[in-house]
């Protein structure tokens, strides 16, 4: 099977863009889609990006995806940050019928 | 809308099993789009997917966690379980259920805290 690996933590200023990374250990990043999951404190975490690029409704469109295929990964990114935003993102995806989940990257806004 | 809740006992003994239910409303178990499924976030880590149940009894298990794990759907009380046979404190963790319409988890429970410990 495969594995996720994110950075453990990232931190950025309000108002400025931050990208979080989700590599894949092995096979194509662009085979299968990726989630993005956003996880507050005591709270379940819901998604922010599915399918690679595409926005839930009710997300806001300073939340973006991307899948690069060159470094075999996949990015979040988060403009002009909120200290709302701050949280920890997990990023998800599958081969034939396993889900598998990245590490979580802990967001600071500071 | 939807809502997914949680429910069992929240201490269980080591070597015994963990069984746990989710009751779904504003929607039904029976439906053909959508998988349900089982994930758990031991304390201060990350998420680990534990499987996922179709109402056709297809169920899809963590290989790591194949050989403990029991997953079925109940749609004539819309509800879905988890079995988790011999169990050991690292079993101990927030197990939420979600719904699942491929490949995302779109829908998830509030979580219910189990602990493993005599």
């Amino acid at each position: 099977n495969f594995m996720l690996t994110q950075p453990h933590s990232v931190s950025e200023s309000p108002g400025k863009t931050v990208t979080i990374s989700c590599t894949r250990s092995s096979g194509s990043i662009a085979t299968n889609y990726v989630q993005w999951y956003q996880q507050r404190p005591g709270r379940a975490p819901n998604v922010v990006i599915y399918e690679d690029n595409q926005r839930p409704s009710g997300v806001p469109d300073r939340f973006s995806g991307s899948v690069d295929s060159s470094s075999n990964s996949a990015s979040l990114t988060i403009s002009g940050l909120k200290t709302e935003d701050e949280a920890d993102y997990y990023c998800q995806s599958y081969e034939n019928n396993d889900r598998v989940f990245g590490g979580g990257t802990k967001l600071t806004v500071l | 809308q939807l809502q997914l809740q949680e429910s069992g006992p929240g201490l269980v003994r080591p070597s015994e099993t963990l069984s746990l239910t989710c009751t779904v409303s504003g929607g039904s178990t029976s439906s053909i789009s959508y998988y349900w499924g089982w994930i758990r976030q031991p304390p201060g880590k990350g998420l680990e997917w534990i499987g996922s149940v179709y109402d056709s009894g297809s169920t899809f298990y963590n290989p790591s966690l194949k050989s403990r794990v029991t997953m079925s759907v109940d749609t004539s009380n819309n509800q879905f379980s988890l079995r988790l046979k011999s169990v050991t404190a690292a079993d101990t963790a927030v197990y939420y259920c979600a719904r699942e319409y491929q490949p995302l988890l779109d829908s998830w429970g509030q979580g219910i805290l189990v602990t493993v410990s005599s």
